[in-house]
């Protein structure tokens, strides 16, 4: 079975703060992805990548950046965290570049305060 | 630009009412539509996936279908276990290299007893 795991399923942080938040995945995916889900807007991507140290910008990529060190793990870092990055946030991975079937973790729901 | 539509937004069923989920979508040239289901607070689980027209998939009380335009997801004497959201999306061939997916919001489906 495929395993995508995240750090945190709920995480309390403060304005201004920097904050991680760590995917992992344990099936040799090429791919993860990095989304926000908000009621009403649905699943948004936020950025994506398809290598190590390869990175793509998704459709909402201002306020985030994403490090990929190594293949099984992806990092969203919210630089200076603010109210409306309050959110879910869902990592998801796939397992090669033209195999679509993306496989989600249970996700993280950050708060800002 | 590749859009996902999902009808209804919501969905109440008494157990054994038979229904079906729609998904239109306009893409250029499918490569892959995808069903997925979302229980309140956790990450999609993947169902099916469907990559030509007329191609049908089952499991369980669920069955999904795909035409050139649309395709439906057919619930059999649901049950309330089947109660969470259903989320469709699709992937085309002009993301298709990044294996990016294109979702639509989601209907919330309740099964009461």
């Amino acid at each position: 079975d495929v395993k995508v795991t995240q750090s945190s399923r709920y995480l309390v942080k403060r304005t201004g703060e920097k904050v991680f938040l760590e995917c992992v995945q344990d099936m040799d995916h090429e791919n993860m992805f990095w989304y926000r889900q908000d009621p009403g807007l649905g699943l948004r991507l936020i950025y994506f990548s398809y290598d190590v140290k390869m990175k793509e910008k998704g459709d909402i990529p201002e306020g985030y950046s994403v490090s990929r060190e190594k293949k099984e793990r992806f990092s969203l870092i919210l630089e200076s965290a603010s109210t409306n990055q309050t959110s879910m946030y869902l990592c998801a991975s796939s397992f090669r570049i033209g195999a679509d079937t993306q496989y989600f973790g249970p996700g993280t729901r950050l708060t800002v305060l | 630009e590749d859009q996902v539509t999902q009808s209804p937004e919501a969905l109440r069923l008494q157990e054994g009412e038979s229904s079906s989920l729609n998904c239109s979508y306009t893409v250029s040239g499918l490569r892959g539509l995808f069903w997925y289901r979302q229980d309140p607070g956790k990450g999609p689980e993947f169902l099916f996936t469907l990559y030509s027209a007329g191609e049908e998939k089952e499991k369980e009380r669920l069955k999904a279908t795909l035409t050139k335009k649309e395709s439906f997801l057919h619930i059999t004497a649901p049950k309330p276990e089947d109660s969470a959201t259903y989320l469709c999306a699709v992937s085309g061939r002009r993301g298709s290299t990044l294996g990016r997916l294109y979702f639509g919001r989601g209907t919330q489906l309740t099964v009461w007893p």
